[in-house]
């Protein structure tokens, strides 16, 4: 069936500029995460959607940054005043509430700042 | 909060030889750890996970094996070809249902 889907994959936007990134998860899967990567760096944690239950925001980096998701469908990570160290791939992923932790990825949205 | 440390940072073999990536956990919690391959230009994709009531499981050509005392566990390929080359992240989940991922290892496999 359809993997995790992100659109666009990719953002070129500038500083100070706002940007919305979406995310389509596996059809039937609860839980959905967002996370950051930079360039040659690893996975950082941004925010945690399960079911109705609230957000999981912890890992959100600023107030700049916020997430929404509709029920158990899409979800957008938005960006305001964007900054050049918000330059990184935006990685979301879904799980199916059973085993929450076996988290599938999308490929990603690469956003650059200029 | 867990905390996963990953080794090494880039790891380099020739085709046919093993290659082997440790990491090590803090949270005597976590009771979940996978591992994803994540290629160039793509996501992550989850190759083979453990859970803590086992201390080894195998798919193929790769194995995972877990040490819960010393709270490490480790990614074995054997028979390494040129497609596995990639960036290696581990990872480490509790009761939060939230994965902690180590920073990534690059594995180069040459002909």
């Amino acid at each position: 069936g359809a993997g995790v889907s992100q659109s666009p994959s990719n953002k070129v936007t500038e500083k100070g500029k706002d940007v919305e990134l979406r995310c389509d998860p596996i059809s039937g899967h609860t839980a959905l995460y967002w996370y950051r990567q930079r360039l040659g760096q690893g996975l950082e944690f941004l925010i945690y959607f399960q079911g109705n239950s609230a957000p999981d925001k912890s890992g959100l980096p600023s107030d700049r940054f916020s997430a929404e998701r509709t029920g158990e469908s899409v979800s957008t990570l938005t960006i305001q005043r964007t900054q050049q160290e918000d330059s990184a791939v935006y990685l979301c992923a879904s799980s199916d509430g059973i085993f929450f932790y076996e988290q599938y990825f999308g490929p990603g949205t690469r956003l650059t700042v200029t | 909060g867990e905390n996963v440390e990953q080794h090494p940072s880039t790891l380099s073999v020739q085709e046919g030889d093993s290659a082997v990536i440790k990491c090590t956990y803090s949270d005597s919690a976590s009771n979940y750890f996978p591992w994803y391959k994540q290629e160039l230009g793509k996501g992550p994709q989850l190759i083979i996970d453990i859970r803590s009531n086992v201390g080894e499981k195998k798919d193929q050509r790769i194995a995972v094996t877990l040490n819960k005392t010393a709270k490490h566990f480790s990614l074995h390929i054997t028979e390494t070809q040129p497609e596995d080359s990639a960036v290696y992240f581990c990872g480490g989940a509790g009761t939060a249902s939230k994965l902690t991922f180590g920073t990534g290892t690059r594995l180069q496999v040459t002909l």
